[in-house]
């Protein structure tokens, strides 16, 4: 099947520096790769819709200068979290869409901030 | 705008006991229907999905009908085992698969 990988799986960094999350579909091209925000005991907040060559579309209230995405190429984009907050903690997580079947999901990175 | 809701957890049942998560969706359009998995400590997997009214989708001993009547897709096992512990997320989306809308999960703790 399908495979989205995430990279790094785990990563804690100090508040203040930038972190960067990457995203790869490992056997198919995705035109279409979204990014989530998961707290603690909640669901997926969907943050953005990372579309190949073209700039990507926040859902409201995500700070597109705060977390910064890039999708360079049909099997890679990456968020970065930049000048990031103990607030910034979390579960992110990528998925991808190949062709008409459904998303599937990378397994996820969390991140914490001291 | 397209929502889901799912009952609220945990659930607690004893290893073979029947498993009944309900899911209730509001959407325009004709949504396809899905329920991923999440166990401790790793991301989605997706359990099952139903692309139209009245499909069931089925997998490991899990299965959810697509009811447009009562907009549902409710998530049943008729024997849960200690390894179906997890946090169970229904979803929905539009007819392009982009965008998810996921209930707030439903964590099932089994106890032998």
């Amino acid at each position: 099947g399908a495979v989205v990988s995430q990279h790094p799986s785990r990563v804690i960094c100090k508040s203040g520096t930038s972190v960067k999350i990457e995203c790869r579909s490992l056997d198919f091209q995705a035109t279409t790769m979204f990014w989530y925000r998961q707290f603690p005991k909640q669901s997926l907040m969907l943050m953005a819709t990372s579309n190949e060559g073209s700039k990507a579309t926040y859902e409201q209230g995500v700070e597109k200068d705060k977390f910064l995405i890039n999708h360079a190429s049909l099997t890679l984009s990456t968020l970065t979290v930049t000048s990031a907050h103990p607030e910034d903690s979390s579960f992110y997580i990528c998925s991808a869409n190949r062709g008409l079947e459904t998303q599937y999901f990378g397994p996820g990175t969390r991140l914490l901030v001291l | 705008g397209d929502s889901v809701t799912q009952m609220e957890g945990p659930v607690t049942l004893s290893e073979e006991a029947f498993l009944t998560i309900n899911c209730t969706y509001t959407a325009t359009g004709y949504p396809s229907l899905f329920w991923y998995v999440q166990y401790p400590g790793e991301g989605l997997q997706l359990l099952l999905k139903a692309t139209k009214a009245d499909d069931k989708g089925s997998n490991k001993g899990f299965e959810a009908t697509y009811r447009k009547e009562t907009t549902s897709f409710h998530l049943e096992k008729g024997s849960v085992q200690v390894s179906d512990s997890a946090v169970y997320f229904c979803a929905l989306s539009g007819g392009n698969f982009n965008k998810f809308y996921f209930g707030s999960g439903t964590k099932l703790n089994v106890k032998p």
